[in-house]
């Protein structure tokens, strides 16, 4: 069986601040790991994907994520918010196949403050 | 890039009628289609996995006899709800998956059942 854990059901940065949303995963085959950002009455935009490639991984809108096999961990990072950033993030886990279904994360609503 | 055409975006129905949701992959052909249901600031959950000519597979709790879903083709997936309620009220996003292209997902249709 496959899940992610996202801590922090709402993250709160200053514009121009780090950002950082956490993700946990597990899985008992390797996985397949993304990001994705939901505006309001939208579907789903990908952010990033970690394919078992590099483990480091780089995305639109200056966002990235490191794959940590150690930690279980996927956590989305970006630099700099800026105050389109705000939105609803979800982590998500399948395994190596485009038949597998994915499973989300709970989410995480991103504010940024002016 | 894959592109996957969700119509409508939105639709209001009265209690005891049926609801058509169509999902279409533009420029690829989706081996697999997924359907998922999502509440108001609640996560993505995965209702059913469809293949084309077969039937769906229905995640555990939910009502294939009310959630009808159809893949005709490689291109097509429909989700049709059956005697709606105002409980299934709700945000409904469909996915397709290949392997070349992976997961794309619909803009989804909000469902809202008076």
């Amino acid at each position: 069986a496959q899940s992610v854990t996202q801590l922090g059901s709402h993250v709160s940065v200053s514009e121009g601040a780090l950002v950082l949303l956490r993700c946990n995963y597990s899985s008992s085959v390797p996985p397949y790991l993304f990001w994705y950002v939901q505006y309001p009455n939208q579907g789903l935009q990908l952010l990033l994907k970690y394919t078992s490639a590099a483990t480091l991984v780089k995305g639109i809108n200056g966002f990235e994520a490191e794959f940590k096999k150690s930690e279980t961990s996927f956590h989305l990072t970006k630099p700099s918010a800026h105050m389109s950033d705000a939105a609803e993030y979800f982590c998500a886990v399948t395994s190596r196949s485009s038949a597998s279904k994915i499973i989300f994360g709970s989410g995480t609503r991103l504010s940024i403050r002016p | 890039g894959a592109v996957v055409s969700q119509h409508p975006s939105w639709v209001i129905c009265k209690s005891g009628t049926s609801v058509k949701i169509e999902c279409r992959s533009l420029d690829f052909q989706a081996t697999t289609m997924f359907w998922y249901r999502q509440f108001p600031k609640q996560s993505l959950m995965l209702m059913a996995t469809s293949n084309e000519g077969s039937k769906a597979t229905y995640e555990q709790g939910v009502e294939k006899d009310k959630f009808l879903i159809n893949h005709a083709s490689l291109t097509l997936s429909t989700l049709t709800v059956t005697s709606a309620h105002p409980e299934d009220s709700s945000f409904y996003i469909c996915s397709a998956s290949e392997e070349s292209h992976g997961y794309t997902f619909g803009s989804g249709t909000r469902l809202t059942v008076v």
